[in-house]
């Protein structure tokens, strides 16, 4: 079955620093591969995403580009801020052609970052 | 458009107890999903709708958690007999999916359940 795997935290950093959670994933087809991150006492916003191999996924700063050939999909911010401190998920979505739509999720890395 | 939104969001029950909750999905979208996320994992996918037709259901949802959606817009997923166990936060997310385009799932806040 399909499965997540994500970079274990928690991740502690200073503001400006470079970030880098890392994500790698196994399933069948051609998924799309997702980041969502989920700050304190919210639900979970979708943060960048990228459909096919090669592609590139940018939102705020952060960075995915989705590698098949390594089927990875790291996340990476140049210089993060205190207001970045939240639960960052990677996920997966079966291709499309199929009847299931659901989203398999890794188990979320806490970031940290201090002023 | 002012997203998914869930009630309620926080729920206390002693073990037993029959839960109810609800979701309002974003009005134009046509799927609508449940997932539960425990304390320092990622949500669990439990079940989704296509419209008022709940199309798969995970292992994960026993005998006594069912969802509904009789219309097509609002869903209530109901837990009978409430375990210790089921604590947890239950998400709701909608996405709107047709022949040629399949849109990304927005996540309501959650409702998070504890049980005594």
């Amino acid at each position: 079955g399909n499965s997540v795997t994500q970079m274990e935290g928690p991740v502690t950093l200073s503001e400006e620093a470079f970030l880098t959670i890392n994500c790698t994933y196994t399933a069948t087809g051609y998924p799309s591969i997702f980041w969502y991150v989920q700050y304190p006492g919210e639900g979970l916003q979708l943060l960048l995403k990228a459909t096919k191999a090669d592609d590139k996924g940018s939102n705020k700063g952060f960075e995915a580009t989705y590698r098949k050939e390594t089927t990875s999909f790291h996340l990476e911010k140049g210089s993060v801020q205190v207001s970045d401190s939240a639960v960052y998920f990677c996920a997966l979505r079966k291709g499309s052609g199929g009847s299931n739509y659901k989203l398999t999720f890794g188990k979320g890395t806490l970031l940290t970052v201090n002023p | 458009d002012t997203g998914v939104s869930q009630d309620p969001r926080h729920k206390i029950t002693k073990r037993g107890q029959n839960v109810t909750f609800r979701c309002d999905p974003i009005s134009e979208h046509n799927r609508l999903y449940w997932y539960r996320q425990t304390l320092g994992q990622g949500p669990e996918f439990l079940t989704y709708f296509q419209n008022e037709a709940q199309l798969e259901k995970s292992r994960l949802l026993s005998d006594r958690f069912s969802a509904e959606r009789p219309k097509g817009s609002f869903s209530t997923l109901e837990i009978q007999r409430t375990e210790q166990g089921d604590s947890a936060m239950y998400l709701c997310a909608s996405s709107l999916v047709n022949l040629r385009y399949t849109d990304t799932q927005y996540f309501g806040p959650g409702t998070r359940l504890t049980v005594l």
